[in-house]
């Protein structure tokens, strides 16, 4: 089982709402991340948890917060977004630390915050 | 730090024809890896391809192959007899043993259209 499962696929919500965004993975991996991508540009890194421990935050405001409750799950929790937080929201996962090993990335939730 | 550049905005290429694409890096890391992913439309990164610094060969998977020369600095990715479904988004990244755990740093990306 190769795959990182996130959900929802698609989301629309209202600046004052609160939703979550999952992702799992099965592979044994220890690392996971997320990102944000804007349309024809790459992927930017915005959280990266290692062995469930939050090792690197990319200076995400409050109102993203993420949360790995256990080795195969991670979680991006959404309060009072702006429209600019439009995106698609990717979920990776890898083993951690060194330099040779690739993400597995999910299939990403695309946000539209109204 | 880290820096990618990809110089190729958009790229067309005739099917069954070869395409490069165009990348070169910049990093103090002394070891380090190069990858290359592919974006479809529908939205999922693909990892394509992976080149470590210290391979004395140029990594080949299938129809792609990463034409690698450290000392330019360059890890351009070939694709051979290009089909329909090699229209996406491709973007190069690397990974640095010294970086913080976890931080790839990606190119802008080329966007390859394959016309029939």
């Amino acid at each position: 089982d190769t795959e990182v499962t996130q959900t929802p696929k698609h989301l629309v919500m209202g600046m004052t709402n609160k939703k979550s965004l999952k992702c799992e993975q099965h592979m044994g991996h220890r690392a996971m991340y997320w990102y944000k991508q804007k349309a024809k540009k790459p992927p930017e890194l915005m959280f990266v948890y290692s062995y469930e421990k939050l090792s690197i935050n990319e200076s995400v405001p409050s109102r993203f917060s993420p949360e790995c409750p256990n080795s195969s799950l991670l979680n991006l929790h959404l309060h009072a977004l702006q429209p600019e937080d439009s995106a698609l929201y990717l979920c990776a996962s890898s083993r951690p630390g060194t330099a040779n090993e690739k993400l597995f990335f999910g299939s990403g939730t695309q946000l539209s915050v109204l | 730090a880290q820096k990618i550049t990809q110089t190729q905005p958009g790229m067309f290429v005739q099917e069954k024809e070869a395409v490069t694409l165009d990348c070169t890096y910049d990093t103090s890391d002394p070891s380090y890896g190069l990858f290359w992913y592919k974006q479809p439309s529908s939205g999922e990164m693909i990892f394509l391809i992976y080149q470590g610094s210290y391979d004395q060969q140029n990594a080949t998977e299938g129809r792609y192959s990463l034409n690698f020369q450290k000392a330019r600095k360059s890890a351009n990715l070939v694709i051979s007899a290009s089909q329909l479904g090699d229209s996406a988004m491709y973007f190069c990244a690397m990974r640095g043993d010294n970086t913080n755990a976890g931080k790839s740093t990606f190119g802008d990306g080329t966007t390859l259209t394959v016309k029939p």
